[in-house]
């Protein structure tokens, strides 16, 4: 069984300053785990994935994710905010290999102001 | 350029009236999912399938309908049997990975407003 929790349904940040999105996640195997960005009206983008390698993962646009088993979490940061960040980002979880069904937490929309 | 396309964008239903979803890829893709989006709930699985004329149900696959005959196509009919189908419709494909995760590539999506 897996399910992940987004801590934050919405987070207001100024253009320029850091991001932080934070996720928690729970899975009975070693996971991985992804972040996609939807911006309004349109599909999902993949920004990063972990699968077991390095635990501080690079993403596009400048984000990064840093898997924590310890503490269950896959948190999104990035040090500076951007008015095009502006969109809705979901945390989401999967077995480790093969075929699986993902599943995706409720979703943080970040909102960024000049 | 390799992509999905889903058609149409945006569709008004009556109560009572089947409609289909189209979803095409030319990703050379095997696997093919339809999602449910609503306000503040994520993602939701409705059916899924790996191999041609083969699909397997989702979380919310009540209502909904799915058929595989060609590898680059998987409709989705929402049928009068879906109590509440208002909301916005994701399409996506994978391909079956070497090693690693299984990462989903998405079409735009459909919003499906039913008047």
């Amino acid at each position: 069984a897996q399910s992940v929790t987004q801590l934050d349904s919405h987070v207001s940040v100024s253009e320029g300053t850091p991001v932080l999105l934070r996720c928690n996640y729970s899975s009975s195997y070693s996971p991985s785990l992804f972040w996609y960005v939807q911006h309004p009206n349109k599909g999902l983008q993949l920004l990063l994935k972990y699968t077991s390698a390095a635990t501080l993962v690079k993403g596009i646009n400048g984000f990064e994710a840093e898997f924590k088993k310890s503490e269950t979490s896959f948190h999104l940061t990035k040090p500076s905010a951007h008015m095009s960040d502006a969109a809705e980002y979901f945390c989401v979880v999967s077995a480790p290999s093969g075929y699986s069904t993902l599943t995706f937490g409720k979703g943080t929309m970040l909102l960024v102001s000049p | 350029d390799g992509g999905i396309t889903q058609s149409p964008k945006y569709l008004f239903r009556k109560e009572g009236q089947n409609v289909t979803l189209s979803c095409e890829q030319n990703l050379n893709h095997d696997a093919m999912y339809w999602y449910r989006q609503d306000p503040g709930q994520g993602l939701r699985l409705i059916y899924y399938s790996q191999i041609v004329n083969d699909f397997q149900k989702g979380d919310i696959a009540e209502g909904y309908s799915v058929s595989r005959e060609k590898k680059e196509s998987f409709p989705l009919t929402v049928t009068s049997a879906q109590k509440n189908p208002t909301a916005f419709y994701l399409c996506a494909s994978s391909v079956k990975p070497s090693s690693g995760a299984n990462v989903l590539t998405f079409g735009a999506g459909s919003r499906l407003t039913v008047l």
